[in-house]
Parts: structure tokens; sequence; C-alpha cells
């Protein structure tokens, strides 16, 4: 069975710190790999994706995220935070057969000002 | 421009009292879910639409059930809610695999 693994429950930094979250999956297959965020009092939106090509991709806000295949990975990077990036990070898998979507647990990051 | 519209955003029911939480979508997507989220942790798919055609999860309890009388709406019936259902319930919709998310309907059950 699918599932995706997230290193970190909390993750605590100063504003300039850089970041970087930890994803593994567990799924033969070809995947999609996504990360979504959800800002304190709103909905989840997605981050950024992997689907084919390049596996160092980027996404909104200055994030970016490398998929390695031979480590089943999909870590979130970003190299300066901000006080706004206090959110909970989803890492989710999608198998490229079906379209069911697997989430990670989160990871609730916290930006001291 | 609301894509995903969930209703209520709170609901309150009593232990067995059964309850309907309704989902909207401006998007025109084919794929709609619904997933059942706990504290701190991961959302947990019960089922998703594509179009009319409906995909149970194995774990998913038969108290769970769905309707989607059409494209735009899709609703999550619980038919028998129990102290442990209470969770927020999220909607979403796809057409390429990108997820969009309501708002989420939080769930207490009394």
């Amino acid at each position: 069975a699918q599932s995706v693994s997230q290193h970190n429950h909390h993750v605590i930094l100063s504003e300039a710190a850089s970041l970087e979250l930890g994803c593994n999956y567990s799924y033969g297959g070809t995947v999609n790999l996504f990360w979504y965020v959800q800002y304190p009092g709103q909905h989840l939106q997605l981050l950024l994706k992997y689907f084919s090509g390049d596996p160092l991709v980027k996404g909104i806000k200055g994030f970016e995220a490398e998929f390695i295949k031979s480590k089943f990975s999909f870590n979130l990077r970003k190299p300066s935070v901000q006080w706004s990036d206090t959110a909970e990070y989803f890492c989710a898998v999608n198998a490229l057969r079906g379209f069911k979507t697997i989430f990670g647990a989160g990871t609730r990051l916290f930006v001291k000002a | 421009d609301a894509m995903v519209i969930q209703n209520p955003r709170y609901q309150v029911t009593q232990f067995g009292k059964p309850v309907t939480l309704s989902c909207s979508q401006t998007l025109n997507h084919n794929v709609m879910y619904w997933y059942q989220q706990k504290s701190s942790q991961a959302p947990k798919l019960l089922f998703h639409y594509y179009d009319k055609d409906f995909n149970n999860e194995a774990d998913t309890p038969d108290n769970f059930q769905s309707r989607r009388p059409n494209t735009s709406f899709c609703f999550l019936d619980i038919r028998s809610p129990g102290l442990g259902d209470a969770a927020m319930y999220l909607c979403a919709t796809s057409i390429n695999r990108d997820q969009y998310f309501g708002p989420g309907t939080r769930l207490l059950v009394l």
C-alpha cells in the first residue's frame, strides 16, 4: 500500500533561516508528487508539484522541491523563510494510475519574527 | 471568486443523528473527493467520484455515504455519527490531479 512519511511534525525557525522539510513515499510505480500548504485559518492549497521532467521544481513564494527517485523522496526547501511562511505543510503522492492521493501527516512550521 | 464551497463551515450534531455536509464547485472539474482530517493527522480519503463513477475506500465505514447529483455538487451523509466522527471534512476537486480544496466543515458530535 502507498504511504507518505514526513520526517518532522513541528519545525521552529527564525526569519531568514533556511528550510528543508523531508518527505518520503512508498510506491513502486510512477507517481505524481505534491506539496500543499495550509496557512492559519485558510484552506489547503497547492504549493508545487512534480509530474515529470526536471526533478527540481519551483513553486510559489520561493519554495522548491527536489524529486530523488532512488530515495523515494520529495523534500521541500526554501533558502530564507519569512514570518508569513508559518503554516502546515503536507506532502502528497498520487499514483499515475487512478485519482487517489495519499497525504503525509503534515509538518507545522512556525517562523519567529 | 470562491471555487470550492463547503456548507456549513461548522456543524454540530447529536450522537446518532444523521447529518449531511455539502460541497459545490464552480470549476467544472470531473473529480471530486471527500477527506476526513482529525487533529494533527493527514487528510484521510473517504471516497471520490470520477464524473458519476463512485470510488469508495476500503476502510471507509458504511456509516459514511455520498451522493453526486451533478458535476457541481457532492454531499457527504453520515448516517449515525459517533463521537469518533468529530473531525474536519474536506471536499476537493481535481482535473489534472492538482487538487483544489474547500475550506472544510468542522463537525462536532455531542
